[in-house]
Order: C-alpha cells, then structure tokens, then sequence
C-alpha cells in the first residue's frame, strides 16, 4: 500500500518565480491537507482539500493556492516567490468522516530553497 | 484558538533511560492529540493518538502518553531510550469548526540519545 507520495524533492527557484508542488494520497484517503514547516519550526497549516475544493485556510496570502483533482491528488502553487517562503512543504492526507479528519498520514515533503 | 505548547526544543538522554518530552495543550473543549516523530529529512509519522477513549495512550516503538485534563498534559514518555529514537517530535491539536478541522503542531523537541 503506497502512503502518501510527493514530488519533487527538492525545488531551487528564484525571488518572483512561481512553484507548484504535487500531492498523491494515501490509497483510501479523500482530504488532502498542506504545510509550510520553516527550519526548526512545526508545520504551519495552509490549507485543506475535499471534494476537489478548499475547506478550511490557515493565515497564509492569496498568494498560497491549491487545487484538488477527481483522483483526489493536489497541487500547491505558491507565486511571486519570497526568500521566506524557502521551506519544507508537506502534504498529509485523511479520510473525511462525519464532517472532520481524523488522523493525518504525511508524505516526505518538498524542499523550497527561494534564491 | 486551540494550541500545544512543547517545553523544552532540546532533551538530551543516555541510552537506556527514561524519555519525556512534554506537551501542554489549550483548549475549552475535549481535545484530540496526537504526537507525530520526524527523522532528518523525512515526513511526519504518527506516534500515537488520544481521542477520548484512554486517557493513557500506547504508541509504536514502545511510547506511549497519558492525557491528564487536570493539567491539560498530554507528556510523551518512553521508559528506556534506544539510539534509533534520536529525532524530532511534535505534539499536535485538532481543532473542531463548524466547517471542518485543523492540525495545530508546537514547535516541537529534539531528541538526542547519548550512547
């Protein structure tokens, strides 16, 4: 049973540029949730994912956008890059039951280096 | 709004000892916890859950945490220390909305294991 996959690994990009991250989730799982995790700090929530729209929203800008797709994968587009949002992204997915998630299973996460 | 709060970023053991890695929690209702270890460039992966059932919880790799609301505590502890334990832990709150929910994580405790 394949957990929860993303891609890419590592990202370098520069000040301004545009990113996107990918997601798949756990086999099973509907709700896909991301992170921002900065060096030596627990992950921050940005946003979560059901039935391919955004269903809660952390305090981060417009800036930060998502998308689920039928197959329940996601990306995260992060434009107009900052040097503060060199960090780690990481994507967790969950089963939606009774309106909430219950317990969240992480992937590897992406490695955003802004120049 | 809910948090967690890890005292102590760093905690340091021999091996063979007791691990504690402290976490209190804020909440005006009935919380949902979780602690989650993450090794050197890898994702989160859970350790264990409270979800109201037991306030003493057992995890994998022989941890397990005791919920005491008098305290609203919810300690991770691990009666002996095996070097394989070295790693970052992040305890974590689920918040309930009328929408939805999310993950708060503290800012989570190195684990060194002194052989």
């Amino acid at each position: 049973d394949a957990g929860v996959t993303q891609s890419p690994t590592h990202l370098i990009k520069t000040r301004g540029q545009q990113v996107t991250l990918r997601c798949s989730p756990k086999s099973g799982h509907d709700t896909v949730s991301w992170y921002q995790q900065a060096l030596g700090q627990g992950p921050q929530f940005i946003f979560q994912y059901y039935e391919e729209e955004e269903r809660q929203r952390g305090n981060f800008p417009d800036r930060f956008s998502g998308h689920q797709f039928p197959n329940y994968s996601s990306e995260l587009n992060v434009n107009a890059l900052l040097l503060g949002d060199s960090a780690l992204y990481l994507c967790a997915s969950s089963v939606l039951s009774g309106g909430y998630t219950d317990t969240q299973y992480f992937g590897p996460g992406t490695r955003l280096t802004v120049l | 709004a809910q948090s967690v709060t890890q005292l102590g970023s760093h905690v340091s053991v021999s091996e063979g000892a007791l691990v504690l890695l402290r976490c209190n929690y804020s909440s005006s209702v009935p919380p949902y916890l979780f602690w989650y270890v993450q090794y050197p460039n890898q994702g989160l992966q859970l350790l264990l859950k409270y979800t109201s059932a037991a306030t003493l919880v057992k995890g994998i790799n022989g941890f397990e945490a005791e919920f005491k609301k008098s305290e609203t505590s919810f300690h991770l502890t691990k009666p002996s220390a095996h070097m394989s334990d070295a790693a970052e832990y992040f305890c974590a709150v689920r918040t309930q909305y009328h929408t939805g929910n999310q993950f708060y994580f503290g800012t989570g405790t190195s684990l060194t294991v002194i052989p």
